[in-house]
This record gives structure tokens, C-alpha cells and sequence, in this order.
């Protein structure tokens, strides 16, 4: 399967505690999206990456998440002392990013990561 | 910042219906606009796109045109079938990053 792939597909955790989650995008997409959603509503950005380096990270994020992309290649999201307001579905997308081409290219997105705060 | 809105769903149809999704959109200037579905326990995939005002996107049967004068990317559908059941969402491209709207669950009935 050559998709966009994450894991893990479901996490159950208790308020206070961090988690961790891992995004594995398209092997030749330059770039990997993190979104949040939660039910009835449209995935809401958190931030992205070209290659390794992030270039935007929505104001809505608190300094609580945090994400890497080491090498370009995978990425990770941490949240730390998670809260309910938390739970949500995390989704990543990945793309390719021609130089020199308008942004109108094609996102592939993972299943997502349910998470659930108790 | 820019932001999409859709019709509230869910909508219910029957087989071989006309649909209509309505959206619309407040950018600054002329962004890319998308239609994204989530089948059931899938994840979202493209659907249709339109880069330009009058474009019009169409696949799977779908269409939608990009009115720059109504700020409107209206999806539509011919005859719909009972495989179309999806949430639709309808985003626009702002800098690097799709902006969604809130999404339409389209229910079809045999």
C-alpha cells in the first residue's frame, strides 16, 4: 500500500497524559499536513511541513502540540497534558509540491488517529 | 482569514435524484477551489477541483463551477446512486493549506 498511513488508528488515554502520533506520508510527497477533526465539523489545519521544515502552525494551536518531521519523511504530533477537548480525529495529508508551480496540487489523506481523552 | 460555508446537511435522496451542495466562500483574492468526499471508514480523497473563475470541475459525474461573481462552488449531480453516501466537503486553498468547510452527509436510498 503506498498510501498515507498512520498510526495509531485509535487511542484511548486519561487527562493529563501525552501521546504521541505518527504520520508516514507518500514516499515521493514533499509535503505532510497535520488537521484535527472533530464530529460534524471539516478538518481544521494545524500546521505543515515542507521537507523537514515547518512552515506554518495555526494560532489555534497551543504550545501543548508539537510536531516534527526529522528527515522529510515521517512525521510525528505530541500532545502534551492532553485535555478532553482534545479528543478528536487527527489527520494527515501529504502532497507534492512542484518548484515553480501555484499551489493547486492534490492532498492524500491517512485514515486518521481517533483520539479520546477521558 | 478565509473560510468556506456549506449547507447543513444531512441530505436525504432518493436513487437517481438531482443533488445539489451548496458552498461558498470568503478569500481575499482568487484561490483554487475543491471538493473533497469521506466514504464510510475511509479517508478523505479529491473529488473535483477548479483553479479559476468559470472553471468548471467535474468526475465521477459531479460537477461544480467556480463563480467568482457569487463566491459559490455549487456541486451537483445528475442521478445519484446509493454508492454517492459520503460526507462531502468543500474546501478553497490559502496559502499552502486547504480551509474545509464544515461538511454535508449526503444519505441516498434505494
Amino acid at each position: 500500500d503506498t498510501g498515507v498511513s498512520q498510526d495509531p488508528r485509535h487511542k484511548i488515554t486519561k487527562r493529563g497524559q501525552n501521546v504521541t502520533f505518527r504520520c508516514d506520508p507518500i514516499s515521493e510527497h514533499n509535503r505532510l499536513y497535520w488537521y484535527r477533526q472533530t464530529l460534524g465539523q471539516g478538518p481544521e489545519f494545524l500546521t505543515y511541513f515542507q521537507n523537514e521544515a515547518q512552515l506554518e502552525k495555526s494560532r489555534l494551536l497551543s504550545d501543548r502540540f508539537s510536531a516534527e518531521r526529522p528527515k522529510g519523511s515521517f512525521s510525528t504530533l505530541e500532545i502534551q497534558r492532553t485535555e478532553q477537548g482534545d479528543s478528536a480525529m487527527y489527520l494527515c495529508a501529504s502532497s507534492l509540491k512542484l518548484r515553480g508551480r501555484i499551489s493547486n496540487e492534490k492532498l492524500f489523506f491517512g485514515s486518521g488517529t481517533q483520539l479520546s481523552v477521558l | 482569514g478565509d473560510s468556506v460555508t456549506q449547507m447543513e446537511g444531512p441530505v436525504t435522496l432518493s436513487e437517481e435524484a438531482f443533488l445539489t451542495i451548496n458552498c461558498t466562500y470568503t478569500a481575499t483574492g482568487y484561490p483554487s477551489l475543491f471538493w473533497y468526499v469521506q466514504y464510510p471508514g475511509e479517508g478523505l480523497q479529491l473529488l473535483l477541483k477548479a483553479t479559476k473563475a468559470d472553471d468548471k470541475g467535474s468526475n465521477k459525474g459531479f460537477e461544480a463551477t467556480y463563480r467568482k461573481e457569487t463566491t459559490s462552488f455549487h456541486l451537483e449531480k445528475g442521478s445519484v446512486q446509493v454508492s454517492d453516501s459520503a460526507v462531502y466537503f468543500c474546501a478553497l486553498l490559502e496559502g499552502g493549506k486547504l480551509i474545509f468547510g464544515q461538511g454535508t452527509e449526503l444519505s441516498v436510498k434505494p
